[in-house]
C-alpha cells in the first residue's frame, strides 16, 4: 500500500478483555515499530522488529502486552486483560532497509471503559 | 537510556514569524536526530533530520542545527504559516542495538495566527 495502515482506527472495551491492534507496514520496509502516545504525551517506545532479527521488546510496559509479526509483514499488538491505563492511541512505524526515518500510520485510538 | 528534553511545550507565533523549538539529550552516544509533525489526528510526520557528522541542515523554510558538544538540537521554521500549526516533535537515536529506536520529546504545540 501507499503508507502504513493500522486497524481498527478506534476501539472501545471493556476492563479485563484482551484486544488486538493490527498494523500493515509499507511494502519493502524491513523494520516496524510500535509505540504508544497517551493524551497530550509523547511517543512511548514498545517493541521493534528488524528483518529476522529477534525483537527488541524493551518499551513492553508488562506481561499483558505481546506482539509478533508474520511472514516479514504484519504485525499484530495484543493487550491482555486490558486496563484503564492502556487507554491511549497506538501507533505504528516503518522503515525501510538502512533508512532510519520512520513512516508512521494514524494509530488505533484505544479506550478501556 | 536515553532521555530527551522538548523546550517550549507551547508556541505561539504570527503569520510570518520565525519559530524555534530546542532539544536536548542525554546519550553522548546518539548520532540521528529526526523531528516530526503531527497534525490533528494523524501519525507523526517525518519533516527533517539530522545526522551527528552535520552540524545544520535546510528544506526550504525549515532548518535543524545540531550542537553535539552541548547535546542539544533545535528545530528552526521561517515565514510561518497557518498550516504550520500543528504538534512538533523531536527524537534521538543512537547506533549499534538502538539502531532503529527513537526516544521522543514531549512535544510542543506550535500555533500561528494570521
Amino acid at each position: 500500500g501507499a503508507g502504513v495502515s493500522q486497524s481498527p482506527s478506534n476501539k472501545v472495551t471493556e476492563k479485563g478483555k484482551d484486544v488486538e491492534l493490527r498494523c500493515d507496514p509499507i511494502s519493502g520496509h524491513t523494520a516496524l515499530y510500535w509505540y504508544r502516545q497517551s493524551l497530550g504525551q509523547g511517543l512511548e517506545f514498545l517493541i521493534y522488529f528488524q528483518g529476522n532479527s529477534a525483537p527488541d521488546k524493551s518499551g513492553l510496559p508488562s506481561d499483558r502486552f505481546s506482539a509478533e509479526r508474520t511472514g516479514g509483514s504484519v504485525s499484530t499488538l495484543t493487550i491482555q486483560r486490558t486496563q484503564q491505563e492502556d487507554s491511549a492511541v497506538y501507533l505504528c512505524a516503518s522503515s525501510p532497509p538502512g533508512r532510519r526515518g520512520y513512516t508512521f500510520g494514524s494509530g488505533t485510538r484505544l479506550t478501556v471503559v | 537510556g536515553e532521555n530527551v528534553e522538548q523546550h517550549p511545550s507551547t508556541l505561539s507565533v504570527q503569520e510570518g514569524d520565525s519559530a524555534v523549538i530546542k532539544c536536548t539529550y542525554s546519550d553522548s552516544a546518539s548520532n540521528y536526530f529526526p523531528w516530526y509533525k503531527q497534525e490533528l489526528g494523524k501519525g507523526p510526520q517525518l519533516i527533517i533530520d539530522i545526522r551527528s557528522n552535520v552540524g545544520e541542515k535546510k528544506d526550504q523554510r525549515i532548518a535543524v542545527t545540531l550542537n553535539k558538544t552541548a547535546k542539544h538540537f533545535s528545530l528552526h521554521i521561517t515565514e510561518t504559516q497557518p498550516e504550520d500549526s500543528a504538534v512538533y516533535f523531536c527524537a534521538a537515536s543512537a547506533g549499534g542495538t538502538s539502531y532503529g529506536k527513537l526516544t521522543f520529546g514531549q512535544g510542543t504545540i506550535l500555533t500561528v495566527h494570521p
